[in-house]
């Protein structure tokens, strides 16, 4: 069935430092994987996203890498502030198209 | 410009009361999506509209559980004789083909509480 696995569910970096999540999908057909930045009480929030006809892309501090062969992407956080502790969501489409299937979350962590 | 927006906000209501929450997408925005978010869970997918095509119902986890969307435009999501476990966020969000079909926007959520 479809399933997306997010690694780690916490994460505790010093301010500055780099912070890295993973996931894993299990649909080979999978073309899109995005990324959510959810604040407390918030909704979900779009940071970055990345479609299967490239490996890597960057905007500014966040940088997102596919490998298609290994069905695992990652988000890359550099130069952490404090702002950037958040929960991160990666998901990805449903085989239907109908829907985005989420990872259960990484609670990052940024301390000054 | 105006993004998704829900109401209401927070909802506490008594076991077995029905509920209503609604959802206004981004303007021009053909796709609308319903989840559910559980206390330090993931997304959880309810129910999809696109356009005037038949709505993908698969992810409602029960019958008490149904969708509406009138003119394209507003979503109603609701939930009869509520029960303790429908306790959660539910989500809206929205997408436009335009922007590519899985750009996904949330609004910030209607917290519903079940007593």
């Amino acid at each position: 069935g479809e399933n997306v696995e997010q690694h780690p569910s916490t994460l505790s970096v010093q301010e500055g430092d780099s912070a890295v999540i993973k996931c894993t999908y299990s649909d080979s057909a999978s073309n899109y994987f995005p990324w959510y930045k959810q604040e407390l009480g918030k909704g979900p929030q779009l940071i970055i996203d990345i479609r299967s006809n490239v490996g890597e892309k960057k905007d500014q501090r966040i940088a997102v890498t596919l490998n298609k062969t290994a069905k695992h992407f990652s988000l890359h956080i550099t130069e952490t502030q404090p702002e950037d502790s958040a929960v991160y969501f990666c998901a990805a489409p449903n085989q239907a198209g109908t829907a985005l299937i989420f990872g259960k979350g990484t609670t990052l962590s940024v301390s000054s | 410009g105006a993004g998704v927006s829900q109401s209401p906000s927070n909802k506490v209501t008594e076991k077995g009361k029905d509920v209503e929450l609604r959802c206004d997408p981004i303007s021009g925005h053909t796709a609308l999506y319903w989840y559910r978010q559980s206390l330090g869970q993931g997304l959880e997918f309810l129910i999809y509209f696109q356009g005037n095509s038949a709505p993908d119902k698969s992810g409602l986890p029960s019958d008490r559980f149904s969708a509406e969307r009138t003119g394209g435009s507003v979503s109603t999501l609701t939930i009869q004789r509520t029960q303790q476990e429908d306790s959660a966020v539910y989500l809206c969000a929205s997408s436009s083909l335009a922007g590519g079909f899985y750009e996904q926007y949330f609004g910030p959520g209607t917290r519903l509480t079940v007593t």
